[in-house]
């Protein structure tokens, strides 16, 4: 079975900071992997997707995250954040072949300072 | 595209009652739907997945006589919580699964979410 690590809880940052979040996955096989946004009060919506090919991976809104093999890693950056990125990220993963059901992380709340 | 409606947002109901949560993907068919819990300020809880045309796949420690799922067709899935009690109150989330994708390269949509709460 998968299992994904988000190990900051809650970031806080100011407008125009540069934005890193964690994220690292186990699992054996070739996986799918994905980040989430979630605005407060608002549906989870998918931020990016990586399946295979460049590693580095550009999504919507300015982010984008880049997949380290060797290090289970999938980290999910911004060079400048703004204030209405404020919201709960969510990294996630399944098995690329076979069982496609998500394992997400549990979460980062972050906080833009305006 | 791909858009996952729930219906209804928010209900309240009495205990003992049961209650029905639509989902329905609005511009691509799913064979596949998946129920999520969320507690609040915690991460997604995958509750079961759901196949059209056949049985829901519960994961462990969900009771399936409780959480009714029925997928019947390519674009709505049900979940009933019946004899609903206060401990069931919570966000359920759905998801959905194009089937355009290739296999290995699915994406879920999800839904708006529906907050339950049991009085």
């Amino acid at each position: 079975a998968q299992s994904v690590s988000q190990h900051n809880h809650h970031v806080i940052l100011s407008e125009a900071a540069s934005l890193e979040l964690g994220c690292n996955y186990s699992y054996g096989g070739t996986v799918n992997l994905f980040w989430y946004v979630q605005y407060p009060g608002q549906h989870l919506q998918l931020l990016l997707k990586y399946f295979s090919g460049d590693p580095l991976v550009k999504g919507i809104k300015g982010f984008e995250a880049e997949f380290i093999k060797s290090k289970f890693s999938f980290n999910l950056r911004k060079p400048s954040v703004q204030w209405s990125d404020t919201a709960e990220y969510f990294c996630a993963v399944n098995a690329r072949f076979g069982n496609e059901k998500l394992t997400f992380g549990t979460g980062t709340r972050l906080t833009i300072i305006p | 595209g791909a858009v996952v409606s729930q219906h209804p947002s928010r209900v309240i109901c009495k205990s003992g009652t049961s209650v029905k949560i639509e989902c329905r993907s609005l511009d691509f068919q799913a064979t596949t739907m998946f129920w999520y819990r969320q507690f609040p300020k915690q991460s997604l809880m995958l509750m079961a997945t759901s196949n059209e045309g056949s049985k829901a796949t519960y994961e462990q420690g969900v009771e399936k006589d409780k959480f009714l799922i029925n997928h019947a067709s390519l674009t709505l899935s049900t979940l009933t919580v019946t004899s609903a009690h206060p401990e069931d109150s919570s966000f359920y989330i759905c998801s959905a699964r194009d089937r355009a994708f290739r296999q290995g390269q699915e994406t879920q949509y999800f839904g708006p979410g529906t907050r339950l709460l049991v009085l």
